[in-house]
């Protein structure tokens, strides 16, 4: 079955500081990958998205780039700052199924 | 308006008492889902339904039953609540293979 493997968290960084979260996936077929954001008591936001290899997924300055041949969407920020903070999924979806979550990465940005 | 919403945001209840979350969506979307969130966990599909008359189990649909009363509207209920469902449960909408939307969460404690 699908699944998703996500880096362990906490993150600690420093503001300004460079982001990267690695996920990478097991699938059959052809998924699509997302990246979700869930600020503190909030529900889940779509942050990213990218529906087939070598698509690169943007937003709000975060990046994601589809890699089939190392099955990852790993999320990068050049910059990050303290609004950052939040905890953050990668997901991956086929037609047939629901979304399959990583376990998610709690980010902390410090001023 | 949200395109998601739950009723109610949140809840208390005591063990052994029937429940039932409530979700509506303005999306049009056909496929509707819920999960459960445990704290500093990821989220864990319990129930999905692709259509009014398609219902499937989810990872952890023990102890959990669904209706789909029309496209819009998705509930879940437990039908007899004990304090291990204690979680932040979120209904969520998508379209085939594409990103979900989630509804704000329902935080529910059994005592």
């Amino acid at each position: 079955g699908n699944s998703v493997t996500q880096m362990e968290g906490p993150v600690t960084l420093s503001e300004e500081a460079f982001l990267t979260i690695n996920c990478t996936y097991t699938a059959t077929g052809y998924p699509s990958l997302f990246w979700y954001v869930q600020y503190p008591g909030e529900g889940l936001q779509l942050l990213l998205k990218a529906t087939k290899a070598d698509d690169k997924g943007s937003n709000k300055g975060f990046e994601a780039t589809y890699r089939k041949e190392t099955t990852s969407f790993h999320l990068e920020k050049g910059s990050v700052q303290v609004s950052d903070s939040a905890v953050y999924f990668c997901a991956l979806s086929d037609s047939r199924r629901a979304l399959t979550f990583g376990s998610g990465t709690r980010l902390q940005v410090q001023p | 308006d949200a395109d998601v919403t739950q009723t109610p945001r949140n809840r208390i209840t005591k063990t052994g008492k029937r429940i039932m979350l409530e979700c509506s969506q303005t999306k049009g979307h056909d496929r509707m889902y819920w999960y459960r969130q445990d704290p500093g966990l990821g989220l864990q599909l319990i129930y999905y339904s692709f259509d009014v008359k398609d219902i499937n189990k989810g990872e952890i649909s023990d102890g959990y039953s669904v209706s789909r009363q029309a496209q819009a509207k998705f509930s879940l209920s437990l039908e007899s609540a004990i304090p291990n469902q204690t979680a932040l449960y979120f209904c969520a909408t998508s379209e085939p293979g594409a990103e979900q939307f989630f509804g704000p969460g329902t935080r529910l404690t059994v005592l």
